[in-house]
């Protein structure tokens, strides 16, 4: 894989349900790994940062897994509120500080 | 504490003329870098620079683009005699430092048209 690729590109999930998705990268070269959530009008706002194969990271409903070895992240949001509606983009680094991004998987969430 | 401010949110330029958009990092971030949406594409890596230096800019066109972080004030991206290809959202984002937590802090961009 030469780039970040997140699937799906979009979906869908009622008000209450979870739902995860997933990001792949480049497993050779790997530093980190960053997840974002980007709400329309609005910038960018980091979630997680992970660096440890097998990091598991939580804040609040929305949690994180990574596999270097194999290199995919998924990002799972538990009992979906309409405030989760919002376009979530990874990005791979493999040195301290040039992120590539994914294209994003946006996530609409019906009430 | 505000977060990174960048101006203008707006920007709409002639062929030809110069544009310089402006990124405040946090208080405290001494990392800034640059990065540039294009239309249907994600984002893309520009430019990485320190208080006076520039730490990399592979990721910036080699002609009429420049960067730069004074010691004092903002950090400027300049495009000199702009085409309608660099119609695009430039974001900045800062850091405390590099790598790790809490990631970076991004602005809300400016938007630039070049008609």
């Amino acid at each position: 894989i030469l780039n970040v690729e997140q699937s799906p590109q979009s979906l869908h999930v009622q008000e209450g349900d979870s739902t995860n998705f997933t990001c792949s990268f480049p497993s050779s070269n790997f530093y980190a790994l960053h997840w974002y959530r980007w709400e329309t009008a609005k910038s960018p706002e980091a979630l997680f940062v992970m660096t440890l194969n097998g990091d598991e990271k939580k804040k609040g409903r929305i949690s994180a897994t990574l596999n270097t070895k194999e290199g995919y992240s998924y990002l799972y949001i538990k009992g979906s509120q309409p405030e989760d509606s919002a376009t979530y983009l990874c990005a791979h680094s493999s040195n301290d500080y040039k992120l590539s991004f994914g294209a994003g998987t946006t996530v609409t969430v019906r009430a | 504490n505000a977060g990174v401010m960048q101006n203008p949110r707006h920007l709409v330029r002639r062929r030809g003329q110069e544009a310089r958009l402006r990124c405040s990092p946090m208080k405290g971030h001494s990392h800034v870098y640059w990065y540039r949406q294009l239309p249907e594409e994600g984002l893309k890596f520009m430019v990485y620079l320190q208080k006076e230096n520039i730490i990399d800019e592979s990721g910036m066109p080699k002609e009429r683009f420049s960067a730069e972080f004074p010691k004092e004030g903002p950090s400027i991206l300049r495009i000199q005699q702009v085409v309608r290809g660099d119609s695009a959202a430039y974001f900045c984002a800062s850091s405390p430092q590099t790598g790790g937590e809490p990631g970076y802090t991004f602005g809300s961009g400016t938007r630039l048209t070049v008609v």
